[in-house]
């Protein structure tokens, strides 16, 4: 069975400073990872995915994510933190097989940037 | 044009009743999901159809019946509510490759 953990439900960084969101791994397959965002009332959306292509991943809206199978993480990062990333952040995995795939999220990591 | 939608946005219901969510996608996947957010935040797949045929039928009470009329829509019917299926219920569909798209959500409120 695959799933996800991300370290730290909540976040605070301020405005300009570095974003960095922990996810660790645990996939008996060769995974896809995924990194969704949810704005407060509206539903995920995604930021970016890994799979297997190019081990560093760019996104939407500045973000990136370093995929490390030493380390079993996909962290996802953003340089300077905007007022505007305030939301909840999930890590996700599916295998990597072919059809349809079960995609499994973290706990979630909930982002507050102070001004 | 809203890719996936859910109706209706909001449901207020007293325990026992029974309620109905709709969902419809207009990206032409074959692939569409339930997913339960509790007051925690925390995701839980319910189910998936792909096709119109049950692919992911998680450990989910049988009061929860999911219907697909054809590839576009997925209902979830939900019997005899309880205060536990108080939560945010998301369609979501897929072209493959574990990418979902994510309707807006259903809050449903059990009293």
């Amino acid at each position: 069975a695959q799933s996800v953990t991300q370290l730290g439900s909540h976040v605070s960084v301020s405005e300009g400073a570095l974003v960095l969101l922990r996810c660790n791994y645990s996939s008996s397959v060769p995974p896809y990872l995924f990194w969704y965002v949810q704005y407060p009332n509206q539903g995920l959306q995604l930021l970016l995915k890994y799979t297997s292509a190019a081990t560093l991943v760019k996104g939407i809206n500045g973000f990136e994510a370093e995929f490390k199978k030493s380390e079993t993480s996909f962290h996802l990062t953003k340089p300077s933190a905007h007022m505007s990333d305030a939301a909840e952040y999930f890590c996700a995995v599916s295998d990597q097989g072919g059809g349809y795939q079960k995609v499994t999220f973290g706990t979630g990591t909930k982002l507050q940037v102070i001004p | 044009d809203t890719a996936v939608s859910q109706t209706p946005k909001y449901l207020v219901t007293q325990m026992g009743n029974d309620k109905s969510i709709k969902c419809e996608q207009n990206l032409g996947h074959d692939t569409m999901y339930w997913y339960k957010q509790d007051s925690k935040k925390f995701l839980k797949i319910m189910f998936s159809y792909n096709n119109k045929e049950l692919i992911i039928n998680e450990t989910v009470p049988n009061r929860f019946s999911p219907k697909s009329p054809d590839k576009a829509h997925l209902n979830l019917h939900i019997n005899s509510l309880e205060l536990g299926d108080s939560a945010v219920y998301f369609c979501a569909s897929s072209l493959g490759g574990g990418e979902l798209f994510f309707g807006e959500g259903s809050r449903l409120t059990v009293l």
